[in-house]
């Protein structure tokens, strides 16, 4: 079955470095994604990777696939206040976007003066 | 520009009277989701149209129901809301058929039952 699981909270100081983790369970994934979500408001989508891939980088984020350990994470450098939100990670199985995606609980990203 | 645009964005409602969420999107997308989003859980697939084909969940309760009369359009319809109802709910779309599979959110409808 599917199974996206992720901590509830992470603390960071504005300017370090923030690290969400996310473990799922389907090895058959073949899109992994990051959705941010403000208060409020909608989800929106941060970044994305292919299965076979193990790292992509966009400006500040950072995106390591770990397929063998069905790990996914994702840093955020230089953290800002603009960052505060929830992160969520979910999965993709068909790929063509037809069956959804499942999603894990998210992780709430407090940043800290 | 917004894409996926949901109305009502707040609905307050009382306890059995029935509450229809409206979802557009100019995206001239094939599919489109509605996802019950609960506070600190998940974002749940309640059921999506491909194209105009139906796909309910297994475990999405009966008191939902959907309509697509159109490529642009999705409702969906709380035939009798309870108290446990109460949650976002999002919209969203994607092409298939290849691609990233990404999916495109609205804004969100939050309902509040009394």
């Amino acid at each position: 079955g599917e199974d996206v699981e992720q901590s509830l909270f992470l603390s960071v100081r504005e300017g370090d470095s923030s690290v969400i983790n996310c473990t799922y369970t389907d090895s058959s994934s073949t899109y992994l994604y990051w959705y941010k979500q403000e208060p409020g408001a909608g989800l929106q989508l941060l970044t994305y990777i292919f299965s076979n891939m193990d790292m992509k980088q966009d400006q500040r984020l950072t995106v390591l696939l770990n397929k063998k350990d069905k790990h996914l994470s994702l840093r955020i450098a230089d953290t800002q206040t603009g960052d505060s939100a929830i992160y969520f990670c979910a999965e993709s199985l068909t790929g063509g976007g037809a069956d959804g995606l499942t999603f894990g609980k998210g992780t709430h990203l407090i940043i800290q003066p | 520009d917004a894409m996926v645009i949901q109305n009502p964005r707040y609905q307050v409602t009382q306890f059995g009277k029935p509450v229809t969420l409206s979802c557009s999107q100019t995206l001239n997308h094939n599919v489109m989701y509605w996802y019950q989003q609960k506070s600190s859980q998940a974002p749940k697939l309640l059921f999506h149209y491909y194209d105009k084909d139906f796909n309910n969940e297994a475990d999405t309760p009966d008191n939902f129901q959907s309509r697509r009369p159109n490529t642009s359009f999705c409702f969906l319809d709380i035939r009798s809301p309870g108290l446990g109802d109460a949650a976002m709910y999002l919209c969203a779309t994607s092409r298939s058929g290849g691609g990233t599979g990404e999916l495109f959110f609205g804004e969100g409808s939050r309902l509040t039952v009394l």
